[in-house]
């Protein structure tokens, strides 16, 4: 059965390096663009962005734009999302990350369990 | 980027009906822009109930219903059921990126 596993919590200060994983198994790796999708602590959801697993190609939300990086590895049917700036994360990306399949147009089947980030000083 | 904004809470009976909007910020919302509704309950993952406006999974209850309602997405709770009471997302494409609305918190009371 189709599988995501997540990486586990993270507690970082501001600025620091930090890169998340969703590892994917129980079906073809590259057949299903894979989302991040986050949730501040007693907030709603964010679309963060999305990766195209058979050839690398991204797009993000503008609040995201520049500030993270996915990418994936093939050989091990992993993506991942890092902070890509000095300035990133901030306390205010405090949440859990989520990352989802999306089997076809808007129809994100399988989610993982998430992933605590928790930025602090 | 787009605002999506649905109703931050509504009240229904049980038994009863409740429609819920998503409206966008840049007029009407169409098939187009591939409405998707997710229903969340506090400490899970969002759960994907309606996606392309009106297509069901295998799991969603024959109660709940999407379609389009004049300018805005819906989507249409009949005969609710007290395990209905829960988060509710919708979700709208943009050329490339995809928006989430604020949510709706339906209380079923």
């Amino acid at each position: 059965q189709v599988q995501l596993v997540q990486s586990g919590a993270e507690v970082k200060t501001p600025g620091a390096s930090v890169k998340i994983s969703c590892r994917a198994s129980g079906y073809p790796f590259f057949n299903y663009y894979i989302h991040w999708v986050r949730q501040a602590p007693g907030q709603g959801l964010e679309w963060v962005g999305t990766i195209n697993p058979a050839n690398g190609h991204t797009a993000y939300a503008q609040n995201f734009r520049g500030r993270v990086s996915m990418t994936r590895d093939t050989s091990t049917s992993t993506v991942y999302m890092e902070w890509i700036t000095l300035s990133s994360p901030r306390s205010e990306d405090t949440a859990i990350y989520y990352c989802a399949t999306e089997v076809s147009i808007g129809d994100f089947d399988y989610w993982g369990l998430g992933t605590l980030v928790t930025v602090s000083s | 980027q787009p605002v999506v904004t649905q109703e931050p809470s509504l009240t229904v009976s049980p038994g009863g009906t409740v429609t819920l909007t998503c409206a966008s910020s840049t007029g009407a919302v169409t098939s187009g822009s591939y409405p998707t509704w997710f229903q969340q309950k506090p400490g899970q993952a969002p759960n994907t109930l309606i996606f392309s406006t009106n297509r069901k999974h295998s799991w969603t209850p024959a109660r709940f219903s999407g379609s389009i309602l004049g300018d805005k997405a819906a989507l249409t709770l009949s005969s609710v059921q007290p395990e209905d009471e829960a988060e509710y997302y919708c979700l709208l494409f943009y050329s490339g990126i995809w928006v989430f609305g604020g949510g709706t918190k339906v209380t079923v009371l």
